[in-house]
């Protein structure tokens, strides 16, 4: 199993720019780097992914480091809304394709 | 609407009793995942599917454990004498199978043994 490693929870004010970190120092060429979020009581909703290069969507921006071991997930501005746990996954290009969730960064938007 | 459907939201049931959980994914998920998560863990992979083949199943997947995928589209889920350590959130994830493209999952159902 690829596996990541993040804070266990991080704390942001509200409208603020939030940068959530992620290591995965045995990541291999093919692996993709995924983020998905949880909100309470629901399943996990992606939010984001990228091989090499980083990426913006409308949900966040993924910054990958150019050694491709560490990766952040950047939340423009916080709302609490985005107050959920935050998961950092490889994805293998050439397996199944299942994936292996970490715990998490819990993230808590301060008001 | 997420476009992943689970059906029960939540279940109680008495230990040694089985219970069956279904999934609904959209049409163009032809890969279908399950997904085990108790509190304060993430998810678990069980198993999952690429059409109607079950291709890869974890080890947490006991013997107690069946899933099917009849014709490529719902998924069900069966739990066979369930015991108390089954009692989690059970998540159902459809994908197109390719890792350009994130999964969809769906709310999942909650288990409760007592």
């Amino acid at each position: 199993d690829a596996k990541t490693t993040q804070p266990n929870s991080m704390e942001s004010n509200e409208e603020e720019p939030v940068h959530l970190p992620c290591n995965h120092s045995t990541i291999s060429g093919t692996d993709y780097i995924h983020w998905y979020r949880q909100l309470p009581s629901q399943g996990p909703e992606y939010v984001i992914h990228g091989l090499t290069s980083n990426v913006n969507n409308r949900m966040a921006s993924l910054a990958i480091a150019e050694d491709r071991k560490s990766s952040t997930l950047i939340l423009h501005r916080a709302t609490l809304r985005d107050a959920a746990v935050y998961y950092c996954i490889l994805r293998a290009a050439n397996t199944g394709n299942q994936f292996y969730f970490g715990t998490g960064t819990s993230l808590t938007v301060i008001p | 609407d997420t476009g992943v459907s689970q059906d029960p939201r939540h279940k109680i049931t008495k230990r040694g009793q089985n219970v069956t959980f279904r999934c609904d994914p959209i049409s163009e998920h032809n890969r279908l995942y399950w997904y085990r998560q108790t509190l304060g863990q993430g998810p678990e992979f069980l198993t999952y599917f690429q059409n109607e083949a079950q291709l890869e199943k974890s080890r947490l997947l006991s013997d107690r454990f069946s899933a099917e995928r009849p014709k490529g589209s719902f998924s069900t889920l069966e739990i066979q004498r369930t015991e108390q350590g089954d009692s989690a959130m059970y998540l159902c994830a459809g994908g197109r199978g390719r890792e350009t493209y994130g999964y969809t999952f769906g709310s999942g159902t909650r288990l409760t043994v007592v």
